[in-house]
């Protein structure tokens, strides 16, 4: 079945600074790979997603990069402010079975 | 309009005992899911349910959890016996529809804690 690791586990940058999380999956078939962003005591909500016939996709600050040749996508903030300290999930789906496969979560913390 | 919602909150439950958890979706969607967050975790696909078409238990990690969907609407999550590795957040989340590129919208979650 599909496998999504997700890298760093915690990640802390500077105000104003980039911030860039990645994700590899295993499963070659896999076309949509959505992000969430959980804030603290919070329920994740869809904050990007990208399908497989793009490599690329932006809204606002934030932007997410796929390369289905290498099964990594990452998700990109730029200009970070404080409301971007958060817990960032990527997905993908399972194949034929309707669900998505969580990654283990990346926890951002934005420095004043 | 309204979101999912989910109750109760929080439970605090003694070891051994039965709970069941609520799970009202967005009206008029087709998928429901169930995921459980241990602390500083990611989320654990749990369960799947799509229209009338049988349930994706896949997930469930023993026969002590199960769980219903009635009338195409509210769902409830039961967990017998319980054990106090079950102590997470239980989150619910449904789809407009049963495929996986479609967002899922969560609810607030409840937090079961075992004692």
């Amino acid at each position: 079945g599909e496998n999504v690791e997700q890298h760093p586990s915690t990640l802390s940058v500077q105000e104003g600074d980039s911030a860039v999380i990645k994700c590899t999956y295993s499963d070659s078939a896999s076309n949509y790979f959505p992000w969430y962003k959980q804030e603290l005591g919070k329920r994740p909500q869809l904050i990007i997603d990208i399908r497989s016939n793009v490599g690329e996709k932006k809204d606002q600050r934030i932007a997410v990069t796929l390369n289905k040749t290498a099964k990594h996508f990452s998700l990109h903030i730029t200009e970070t402010q404080p409301e971007d300290s958060a817990v960032y999930f990527c997905a993908a789906p399972i194949q034929g079975a309707q669900k998505l496969v969580f990654g283990q979560g990346t926890r951002l913390t934005i420095n004043p | 309009g309204a979101g999912v919602s989910q109750s109760p909150s929080n439970k605090v439950t003694e070891k051994g005992k039965d709970v069941e958890l609520r799970c009202d979706p967005i009206s008029g969607h087709t998928a429901l899911y169930w995921y459980r967050q241990s602390l500083g975790q990611g989320l654990e696909f749990l369960i799947y349910f799509q229209g009338n078409s049988a349930p994706d238990k896949s997930g469930l990690p023993s026969d002590r959890f199960s769980a219903e969907r009635t009338g195409g609407s509210v769902s409830t999550l039961t967990i017998q016996r319980t054990q106090q590795e079950d102590s997470a957040v239980y989150l619910c989340a449904s789809s407009r529809l049963g495929t996986a590129e479609y967002e899922q919208y969560f609810g607030p979650g409840t937090r079961l804690t075992v004692t």
